[in-house]
C-alpha cells in the first residue's frame, strides 16, 4: 500500500520552515526519509522504528507518530541546499521481516533566494 | 569503498531485446534491491534480495529476472524489453531494511526502449 505524501510540491523562501507528511492507512513498522535532488540518486535522510524516538540532525527533523501511522520531516531555516524531492518509504507491520519498503510519490521542495 | 554502482548509465533497446543490468556493492551488505523511477511515480520495487541464494518479488516484478550468486552483486535482466520498461532503474544496498545503517542508492541506469 504506498503512502501518501502531502503537499506534492512547496515552494518556500530561504530561512522558512518546511514540513512534509507522510501517511498510511496500514500500520507500520519503520518510515525511512530521502531527498533526491534532479537527475541523481535518492539520498538517505534517517529511519524512524516503531516504538523509536524523534530523530534529527542539523535543521532536519522527522517525528512518527504510530497510532496514526503519520510521520512529518520538518526541515528548519530551510537552505538553497534543501531543494529536491522528498520521499518517505514504508515498510509495513504486516510485512515485516519481508524486507518491502512501499515508497510515496514524493514532495518536490523549492527553496528561493 | 566504491559504494553502490551500476551499469551501463545509459541504454537503447529495441522492443523484443534482452538486457542485463549490472549492480554491485562492496560494503558486504546483505540486503539489495531493485526500483524503478517514472515521472509522478516515486520509487517502485521490482526485487529485492537479503542475501545470496535469496531473491523474492516487489511491486512491479512482471518482465524481470534477478538472481543472487554472491553477496556483492545483484544482476537485473529485462526478458524481452517493451515500451512499457521505459525508466530510470536503481539499485540498492543496505544492511537490513529495518537497520538504522543508511540504504545507500546506486547512480542509476536511464533504459530507453524503442
Amino acid at each position: 500500500q504506498q503512502p501518501v505524501q502531502s503537499p506534492q510540491a512547496v515552494i518556500l523562501r530561504e530561512g522558512e520552515d518546511a514540513v512534509i507528511n507522510c501517511s498510511s492507512s496500514k500500520a507500520l513498522y519503520s518510515v525511512h526519509w530521502y531527498r533526491q535532488k534532479h537527475g541523481e540518486a535518492p539520498i538517505f535522510l534517517m529511519i524512524l522504528l516503531k516504538g523509536g524516538e524523534q530523530k534529527g540532525h542539523d535543521k532536519i527533523s522527522a517525528s512518527f507518530n504510530e497510532k496514526k501511522q503519520q510521520s512529518s520531516l520538518y526541515l528548519t531555516a530551510s537552505q538553497l541546499s534543501y531543494s529536491g524531492t522528498y520521499f518517505c518509504g514504508t515498510e509495513e507491520e504486516s510485512n515485516f521481516g519481508n524486507e518491502k519498503l512501499t515508497f510515496g510519490t514524493g514532495t518536490r521542495l523549492t527553496i528561493i533566494p | 569503498n566504491a559504494g553502490v554502482t551500476q551499469t551501463p548509465k545509459f541504454q537503447v533497446l529495441k522492443t523484443g531485446q534482452s538486457m542485463t543490468l549490472q549492480c554491485a556493492q562492496d560494503m558486504n551488505h546483505e540486503y539489495m534491491s531493485w526500483y524503478r523511477q517514472d515521472p509522478g511515480m516515486g520509487l517502485r520495487l521490482i526485487h529485492y534480495s537479503v542475501g545470496a541464494g535469496i531473491t523474492d518479488q516487489g511491486e512491479v516484478p512482471n518482465g524481470y529476472n534477478v538472481s543472487r550468486s554472491t553477496t556483492e552483486d545483484f544482476p537485473l535482466r529485462l526478458l524481452s524489453a517493451a515500451p512499457s520498461q521505459t525508466s530510470v532503474y536503481f539499485c540498492a544496498s543496505s544492511y537490513r531494511i529495518s537497520s538504522t545503517d543508511t540504504q545507500y542508492f546506486g547512480p542509476g541506469t536511464r533504459l530507453t526502449v524503442l
